[in-house]
Order: C-alpha cells, then structure tokens, then sequence
C-alpha cells in the first residue's frame, strides 16, 4: 500500500515568504506526527496530532510556525515570513493510535526548505 | 522527562565485520524503545521496537537490538556488516510512565560507514 507522502519534495523560498508544506498520512493512521531535520543535527519534534483530540505544539519553536490537519487525514505545515535559520528538512511520520499500543511511525521523504 | 543518547556520531566498520551502534536511555518509569535507519535522501525507516519481554529483540535486515535494563541501553547489532547498510541510524524512547504524550524523543543520529 502507499506510504506516507509529502509535497513538494524541494522548495526554494525567499526570506519574509510564506509556505506550505503537505503531508498525506497512511490510510487509517490516526496519529501524525511533524518533525526538523537539520544538517548534523537530529529529529526535531514540532507538532503531534491525534484523531480529534487538540493537537500537542509544544515543539513549534516560533508562532510563525502552524499546522493543521483536515478530516483527520491531511496536514499542512505553514511557515509565515520565513528566515534562513528554518532551512530544514521537514519530515511527516504517521502511525496508528497509540492509545492501544507503542506503535512504530512510518515516515515521509521529506521536504527540504531552503530560504535564501 | 525522557532523554537518549546516542554517543558516536560516526561508526565505521569493515565489511564482514560485526557492527554495533550505541544507544542509551533516561526515562522515570519503562522504555519503550526504537531503531529506525535513514537512507539517504530519504525518510526514517523502522527497524525494531522493544516494548516488553525478551531482552533480544529481531528486526529487519538481520538487525537485531539488545535491551539492557541495568546499564540503560540498547546497541543496535549485527553479526556480519554490509557495505549496503551505510546509513544514519537513530535509536527513539518514549516513557511508558508519560501518560498522554505519545510523542517519542529520538537521539542526534549515528553515521554507519561500512567499509568494502
């Protein structure tokens, strides 16, 4: 079956625009993750959803940072007025709930921001 | 508070030779704890997952983990290396005792750099 999938795969942006990064989870996985990826360093976590439930952003590290998630499936990730230092790879992972168990997450390819 | 650790940037190994990448863990009640590996250009994927049970734990692609309550660990091994498998490998902990944060913490990464 497919996987997580992300787009677009590369985006070259100007400091002070806006983005949108997109995330299509694996059918069925109610728990969606957003993680930062940068060069040498390790998984940042930005925001969890959970079905319904209000999603945890304690990892945003600015509010120009936000992220949604329609109908329990899609997410956004949006970055407001962009600056250099967000020039990341931006990962999805999705998993099942893990109300019923330590479920493992199943990520994306990732988005690779670049602000110039 | 959950934490991991992931003492050595880089591993190199010959191939042929065993491999074995270090991950140790910090957590207030029991771990749940994971291994994923990073192709790159590439998202994260699962190798193994110890909830419960059996200290050995088997995954795929001939990897297999150690959990080692008492020194708080668990090394990523395998018996015999593969230039193939050269790859940024995480190791991830989420706090069995975290209640509602379903959110695990992933360690900074380690290079595996198999040599031919």
């Amino acid at each position: 079956g497919a996987g997580v999938s992300q787009s677009p795969s590369n985006k070259v942006t100007e400091k002070g625009k806006d983005v949108e990064l997109r995330c299509d989870p694996i059918s069925g996985h109610t728990a969606l993750y957003w993680y930062r990826q940068s060069l040498g360093q390790g998984l940042e976590f930005l925001i969890y959803f959970q079905g319904n439930s209000a999603p945890d952003k304690s990892g945003l590290p600015s509010d120009r940072f936000s992220a949604e998630r329609t109908g329990g499936s899609v997410s956004t990730l949006t970055i407001q007025r962009t600056q250099q230092e967000d020039s990341a790879v931006y990962l999805c992972a999705s998993s099942l709930s893990w109300d019923r168990g330590p479920y493992e997450q199943y990520f994306g390819p990732g988005t690779r921001l670049t602000v110039t | 508070a959950q934490s991991v650790a992931q003492p050595e940037d880089q591993v190199n190994v010959a191939e042929g030779n065993p491999l074995t990448v270090k991950c140790t863990y910090s957590v207030s009640g029991n771990p749940y704890l994971f291994w994923y590996v990073q192709y790159p250009n590439r998202g994260l994927q699962f190798l193994l997952k110890y909830i419960t049970g059996d200290n050995l734990v088997k995954g795929s692609y001939g990897f297999e983990a150690e959990f080692n309550k008492s020194q708080t660990s668990f090394h990523l091994k395998k018996p015999s290396a593969l230039v193939s498998d050269s790859a940024l490998y995480f190791c991830a902990v989420r706090d069995q005792a975290s209640g509602g944060s379903y959110i695990p913490t992933f360690g900074r990464g380690t290079s595996l750099i198999v040599h031919p």
